[in-house]
């Protein structure tokens, strides 16, 4: 079936470093991809999305990557604080959102 | 402009009940999806639901859950004869539009159903 999985469960990063955190889905037909960031306890919080006609959308201190050929998707965040510890899921939409199962980002101050 | 609201955000129930969930939308949304979420996994979901109608519901259970969104008042997510494995954090999401359009969903803090 159609799934949206992550490479890596954990990232650890030094505070003022840039994470990359990675994602592939199996479904070609997607063109809606999201980040989300989930906060222990919280619901999801919408990070940044991009099309399928798109490669690559900036944010502030975020960056999103689309490789279609691949299917992968990349969140990169700059200059990583503290603030940014969480979970960050992957989502596509199809009609309804399928989300990957997280990657818990840990930064060390 | 309130946010996605989910209540009760902690439910205990004994093994046979009955769980309500309910869930608010932000104002002026008329699309509600159900996800539940186990510890340390990824968000599942469930159903897909506008205004008086079930849209998706590919990922409900067979037996024990419903889910509603009547033309008044909350979304309900109903689990009957909660059994422990039902133990997980439930989290409803709105977006005015459908999302397929790139239209973004907002999501609830959720509702965390611990069956004993």
């Amino acid at each position: 079936g159609e799934s949206v999985g992550l490479h890596l469960p954990t990232l650890s990063v030094q505070e003022g470093d840039n994470s990359i955190i990675n994602c592939a889905y199996s479904n070609s037909a997607s063109d809606y991809f999201i980040w989300y960031k989930q906060e222990s306890g919280k619901g999801p919080q919408f990070i940044i999305d991009i099309r399928s006609n798109m490669d690559k959308r900036q944010g502030q201190r975020v960056t999103v990557l689309l490789n279609k050929t691949v299917k992968h998707l990349s969140l990169q965040i700059a200059a990583t604080q503290p603030g940014d510890s969480a979970v960050y899921f992957c989502a596509e939409t199809g009609g309804k959102l399928i989300f990957g199962q997280g990657t818990e980002l840990s930064v060390k101050p | 402009n309130a946010g996605v609201m989910q209540n009760p955000r902690h439910l205990v129930r004994r093994r046979g009940q009955e769980a309500r969930l309910r869930c608010s939308p932000m104002k002026g949304h008329s699309h509600v999806y159900w996800y539940r979420q186990l510890p340390e996994e990824g968000l599942k979901f469930m159903v897909y639901l506008q205004k008086e109608n079930i849209i998706d519901e590919s990922g409900m259970p067979k037996e024990r859950f419903s889910a509603e969104f009547p033309k008044e008042g909350p979304s309900i997510l109903r689990i009957q004869q909660v059994v422990r494995g039902d133990s997980a954090a439930y989290f409803c999401a709105s977006s005015p539009r459908d999302i397929g359009d790139g239209t973004e969903a907002f999501f609830g803090q959720g509702t965390r159903l611990t069956v004993v």
